[in-house]
């Protein structure tokens, strides 16, 4: 079976520290896909990046960057000197295969308020 | 801009009530779904269509109908509304069968069934 943890419920931090937020997954399949999407209180869930399981390399893009670990079944991601702007509901999730519908496997999700 | 949109953003529905959500996206994407979203659950999968009058069971599905007449729209039914199917539903589309492909999400419809 497929599952995706994410521990913290929510997280509440100042504005300009930094904040890592945890993903734990579980699939017996060597092909997979994760993703992270952020959920502003607008409501529209926006798509912040995907991996597959054959690219463990780190990534960056601005002030955030997500660390991938196959061996801890870990997809972590990381905000740098956040900004209120920040502040969201942050979705991990959890693709298996290659081929066929597109199933996704959701977290629970980690609200995440940055405070002035 | 791929563009995903749902008919309502609030709904209030009296239980027993027959319900329609629409969703609607102009990016030509075979692939559809429509997602609740409760606290501490995270989105789990009602339905989901990867074609045009073709549907398949997602994780919850029970009380809970879909139809693809065309390609861009996609409805979820709910045949006699309960008051546990309060809940935010989320409609979402993608591209192709890769798995590569992410998923763009609509604004969500916060339905409340009293």
């Amino acid at each position: 079976a497929q599952k995706v943890t994410q521990a913290q419920t929510e997280i509440s931090v100042v504005e300009k520290e930094d904040v890592t937020l945890d993903c734990v997954y579980e699939t017996r399949d060597t092909t997979y896909y994760l993703f992270w999407y952020k959920q502003p209180p607008s409501g529209e869930l926006v798509f912040l990046i995907r991996r597959n399981s054959f690219d463990e390399q780190n990534e960056i893009s601005g002030r955030y960057s997500w660390n991938f670990q196959k061996s801890t079944s870990s997809f972590n991601f990381t905000i740098t000197a956040s900004q209120v702007v920040d502040s969201a509901v942050y979705f991990c999730a959890l693709r298996v295969g290659i081929q066929g519908a597109q199933k996704l496997v959701f977290g629970q999700g980690t609200r995440l308020t940055i405070n002035p | 801009d791929v563009k995903v949109t749902q008919s309502s953003r609030y709904l209030v529905k009296r239980t027993g009530e027959k319900v329609f959500l629409e969703c609607v996206q102009d990016m030509d994407h075979e692939n559809m779904f429509w997602y609740r979203q409760d606290p501490g659950l995270g989105l789990r999968l009602i339905y989901f269509s990867y074609d045009v009058k073709m549907k398949e069971k997602g994780d919850i599905p029970e009380g809970y109908s879909v139809s693809r007449e065309k390609k861009e729209r996609f409805s979820l039914i709910l045949e006699s509304a309960s008051t546990n199917q309060t809940s935010m539903y989320l409609c979402a589309s993608s591209s192709g069968t890769g798995g590569w492909n992410e998923q763009y999400f609509g604004p969500g419809t916060r339905l409340t069934v009293t």
